[in-house]
């Protein structure tokens, strides 16, 4: 079954810096390496995804880099805000159709002023 | 995208109780997913819920213990039965956007036993 490996756990950022996620996975038959984010009280909702025919992807001040040959990809929020202080989860495809997508264990971001 | 309406948001309930929590799905979607997030944890699946057949347990969960109906394309409930402080978590429903890509999650039922 598909691992996936997220780190750090939690991290903390002044406001301004640049918060970076990482995530490793095993093997996949499918591209398609999405983040969500979650708030508390709400559920997992999909904040920017990535195909790995591309080796970055920008989406105003979150940023995917995806290395195919190392199987891992990361999170950039650049001028972190505290607005941006929720559980990021990187997830990746699974083996197979008909299953979903499995999920990296979270990162708790706390940006403080 | 989907839109997911999840009820109840949260509940409180007495151990040895059952809880049925309900998703509906404002679209046609073949697949419903059923995940659980214990406090400060990832997103486990429970089940797969495709209409018109049995429900597909990942292993650890039971349909005796989790039982799920799907009685058409836009519906679907979990059952908490026999419930103990250990199954304290968040319930969340979910569908695909297109195969394998966006999964859709609804606000999540969070759910304490005592």
């Amino acid at each position: 079954q598909q691992q996936v490996k997220q780190s750090p756990q939690s991290l903390i950022v002044q406001k301004g810096g640049i918060s970076i996620i990482n995530c490793a996975y095993e093997n996949t038959a499918f591209d398609y390496f999405p983040w969500y984010q979650q708030f508390p009280g709400k559920g997992p909702a999909l904040l920017i995804a990535i195909r790995p025919d591309v080796s970055e992807k920008k989406e105003g001040r979150f940023t995917i880099s995806f290395n195919k040959s190392a199987k891992q990809f990361s999170l950039h929020i650049m001028d972190s805000q505290p607005g941006d202080s929720a559980t990021y989860f990187c997830a990746a495809p699974p083996f197979s159709f008909n299953t979903p997508l499995v999920f990296g264990k979270g990162t708790r971001l706390s940006v403080i002023a | 995208s989907a839109v997911i309406s999840q009820k109840p948001s949260r509940d409180i309930c007495q151990r040895g109780t059952s809880l049925t929590i309900q998703c509906q799905v404002d679209s046609q979607v073949t697949m419903m997913f059923w995940y659980r997030q214990q406090p400060g944890q990832s997103l486990t699946l429970i089940a797969t819920a495709n209409q018109g057949s049995e429900a597909t347990y990942e292993s650890g969960f039971v349909i005796d213990k989790f039982p799920i109906s799907r009685p058409n394309l836009t519906f679907s409930t979990l059952t908490v039965s026999n419930m103990s402080p250990e199954d304290s978590s968040i319930y969340l429903c979910s569908v695909e956007g297109t195969a394998n890509e966006k999964l859709f999650f609804g606000s999540g039922t969070q759910l304490s036993v005592l």
